[in-house]
C-alpha cells in the first residue's frame, strides 16, 4: 500500500524556470492539498482540491498552479519560480474533506537559485 | 477565518519530566489534529478530537480539547528521547486544514 507518493524528492531550479511537482495517492480519496513548510512558520497550504475537477486556493497560491483531472494525481506546477517558493512542498490526501486526518506524502525539497 | 497558534516554539526537557505544549485555535473548528514530524520526514497523524472535552491518549502522550476556551493541550508524561521531534495542531473548516507554526520538542538524557 503506497499511500501518498511524491516525486521527485529533491529539486533545484533556476529563477524563472518551470517544473511540476507529483503526488498521487492510491487510497481513493477525494480530498487532495498541498502544503509548503518554511522554517518558523509551520505549513501552509497552497492549493486543495475537494475531487477531480474541483481545485480551490488555500493560504499561499500565488506562483503555483494545480489541477485535478483524476481522483489519484494533483499535481502541482511553479509557473516562474523565483527564490521565495524555496521551501520543502508536501502533499496529503483524506478520505472526507477536513473531518479526517491527512496522510502525507514524503515530501520535495526544492531549491531556487 | 481560521488561525492556529502554538506555544511554546521550542521545548527543550529532561527526560523524566512532564510539560504540555498548547494550541489556541481563532474560530470555530470542525476537528483538532495532532501531527509528530521527525527531522528530515513527513508529517504523521497521532490525534483526532472531534467534540469538547474530548480526550485522547497514546502511551506518553495525551491530547485534549476545550472548545469553549479554543484551546487544545498535548500533554507528554515522563518524557523519553523517542519524543524528540516536531508537534504540530492543525484545525479544520470549509475543506481548509490550518496548522500552527510547531514544537520543536527536544528530550535531554
Amino acid at each position: 500500500n503506497a499511500g501518498v507518493t511524491q516525486t521527485p524528492k529533491f529539486q533545484v531550479l533556476k529563477t524563472g524556470q518551470s517544473m511540476t511537482l507529483q503526488c498521487a495517492q492510491d487510497m481513493n480519496h477525494e480530498y487532495m492539498s498541498w502544503y509548503r513548510q518554511d522554517p518558523g512558520m509551520g505549513l501552509r497550504l497552497i492549493h486543495y482540491s475537494v475531487g477531480a475537477g474541483i481545485t480551490d486556493q488555500g493560504e499561499v497560491p500565488n506562483g503555483y498552479n494545480v489541477s485535478r483531472s483524476t481522483t489519484e494525481d494533483f499535481p502541482l506546477r511553479l509557473l516562474s519560480a523565483a527564490p521565495s517558493q524555496t521551501s520543502v512542498y508536501f502533499c496529503a490526501s483524506s478520505y472526507d474533506g477536513s473531518r479526517k486526518k491527512l496522510f502525507f506524502g514524503s515530501g520535495t525539497q526544492l531549491s531556487v537559485l | 477565518e481560521l488561525k492556529v497558534e502554538q506555544n511554546p516554539l521550542f521545548l527543550s526537557m529532561q527526560e523524566g519530566k512532564n510539560y504540555t505544549i498548547y494550541c489556541n485555535y481563532s474560530t470555530t473548528s470542525d476537528r483538532l489534529y495532532w501531527y509528530r514530524q521527525d527531522p528530515g520526514k513527513s508529517l504523521e497523524s497521532l490525534f483526532v478530537l472531534l467534540s469538547n472535552g474530548a480526550v485522547k491518549q497514546e502511551g506518553r502522550l495525551m491530547a485534549s480539547l476545550d472548545t469553549k476556551a479554543r484551546l487544545s493541550t498535548l500533554h507528554i508524561t515522563a518524557a523519553v528521547h523517542d519524543l524528540s521531534a516536531t508537534y504540530f495542531c492543525a484545525g479544520s473548516g470549509t475543506y481548509k486544514y490550518i496548522f500552527g507554526t510547531g514544537t520543536r520538542l527536544k528530550v535531554l538524557a
